[in-house]
């Protein structure tokens, strides 16, 4: 148990459709990331948000938004959504970040389905 | 850039036998490195890290890695694999104090099989 939670774990949308994806850091962890898995792949950075501001993004348009909150808690937004969107969606949590040497504390995941 | 190469997406060992599990690192400046395991339909778990103290580095589970400098490396071992070691391993690479780099990349990811 890394105390790290997502929901929903599965889901399943239409291209075009909007999804919001949800996590619950741990408790303390003013740091959270977003990756994204496709299958079969390493989990890909989409963006960093360190006290409630965003603070590092990856290589992803700019329909794939976020937000954190001042509980730690964030949202992964991602609108219009594509077929390729379909993918495992990773949030983790971290007390120090990662450039600094700290461990990124996994949830497990939600699954979306894009059809 | 960096980047992280994972030799041998899928490695089949008997129980028993040695685990090696190989990770190549590309950084212009010393990194930090990770392992992680993932099981099946669950998120990512540390396994071990290098942070620049010694670089032999002991992990859960019994598993360790050895950073190598010269030879960009940072491969993970265990001397006796476990039936509970199936699972994938993703090695990963930072950029020590970041600046606008505030991410971890991934290998590939390496699938272990453990044959009884």
């Amino acid at each position: 148990e890394t105390g790290v939670t997502q929901s929903p774990t599965h889901l399943i949308k239409t291209r075009g459709q909007q999804v919001t994806l949800r996590c619950s850091s741990q408790s303390g962890h003013n740091t959270v990331s977003w990756y994204q898995q496709a299958l079969g792949q390493g989990p890909q950075f989409i963006f960093q948000y360190y006290r409630e501001e965003e603070n590092g993004r990856g290589n992803f348009p700019p329909r794939f938004s976020g937000l954190q909150f001042p509980n730690y808690s964030s949202e992964l937004n991602v609108n219009a959504l594509e077929l390729d969107d379909s993918a495992l969606y990773l949030c983790a949590s971290s007390l120090v970040r990662p450039q600094s040497g700290g461990e990124l504390f996994f949830g497990e995941g939600s699954r979306l389905t894009v059809l | 850039a960096q980047s992280v190469t994972q030799l041998g997406s899928h490695v089949s060992v008997s129980e028993g036998a040695l685990v090696l599990l190989r990770c190549n690192y590309s950084s212009s400046v010393p990194p930090y490195l990770f392992w992680y395991v993932q099981y099946p339909n669950q998120g990512l778990q540390l396994l071990l890290k290098y942070t620049s103290a010694a670089t032999l580095v002991k992990g859960i589970n019994g598993f360790e890695a050895e950073f190598k400098k010269s030879e960009t490396s940072f491969h993970l071992t265990k001397p006796s694999a476990h039936m509970s070691d199936a699972a994938e391993y993703f090695c990963a690479v930072t950029l020590r104090g970041g600046g606008a780099t505030n991410k971890l990349i991934f290998g590939t990811g390496t699938l272990l099989a453990v044959q009884p």
